[in-house]
């Protein structure tokens, strides 16, 4: 079981919001993990978005729109990228990232569809 | 402003050793707390984290790379250097490195936070 598991692909209508769901393999609490958020676009690198681990520890990176924020759903073991207020510029393709057992760990990514 | 940039060979043959290099500008590996990682990313698929190097030198390295990984740095020409052993078709992908640092308050690393463009490597007879 991958430690990372996030939904391959999601929709949503501009002006919506979407919850891009990053859950972590049973045994690994996300209690204790800062979970990192990046967004790619075909043909670039991957652009770092934010940090979540509580509301007391997070941040947001630099330029990033106040639109994109982290939140945690104990009761699924998961981290959540929450984007409001959609635009056709947020289609993309999202990865989240832990630091686990001195490695970093990516998901296997979720292809936000923005229609 | 920082800045990297992946280079290196476009192809190489199944058992040969790949080497890349990333030139870096806007901050020096000689900074506590700084470092540049690897990643890289096989066409159509994830991101997969291969390895760091630290302003100390400490070299954390993918579990599961780490026995074909070396990764060093030339902190005199903002440099670090990347060698795969023992390269595979599956090996082809995107190669990126990324500038990181360790955060200290936390105790402990903070992500990549500014990315090469990346450089394509095809692994071919």
């Amino acid at each position: 079981q991958a430690v990372l598991t996030q939904p391959s692909s999601l929709s949503a209508s501009p002006g919506a919001s979407a919850s891009l769901t990053c859950t972590l393999r049973s045994g690994i609490n996300v209690a204790t993990y800062r979970i990192f958020w990046y967004q790619q676009k075909p043909g670039s690198p991957p652009r770092y978005l934010l940090r979540y681990r509580s509301d007391s520890d997070k941040q947001l990176g630099s330029g990033v729109p106040s639109r994109f924020s982290g939140s945690k759903d104990a009761s699924a073991n998961a981290g959540i990228l929450l984007i409001s207020g959609l635009q056709s510029e947020d289609e993309a393709d999202y990865y989240c990232m832990i630091w686990h057992s001195s490695a970093w760990v990516f998901g296997g990514g979720t292809k936000l569809t923005v229609l | 402003q920082i800045t990297l940039k992946e280079s290196g060979p476009t192809l190489v043959k199944p058992t040969q050793t790949l080497t890349l290099t990333c030139t870096f500008s806007g901050f020096s590996l000689s900074t506590s707390g700084v470092g540049v990682g690897w990643i890289r990313q096989p066409p159509g698929k994830a991101l997969e984290w291969l390895a760091l190097i630290y302003w100390n030198d400490d070299k954390p390295y993918s579990p599961s790379l780490k026995s074909r990984l070396t990764i060093t740095k030339d902190t005199s020409k903002n440099q670090v250097v990347l060698t795969m052993t023992n390269m595979d078709p599956v090996d082809t992908a995107t190669y990126y490195c990324a500038h990181s640092y360790y955060d200290f308050r936390s105790g402990f690393p903070a992500p990549m936070d500014v990315w090469g463009p990346g450089t394509p490597v095809t692994v071919s007879s």
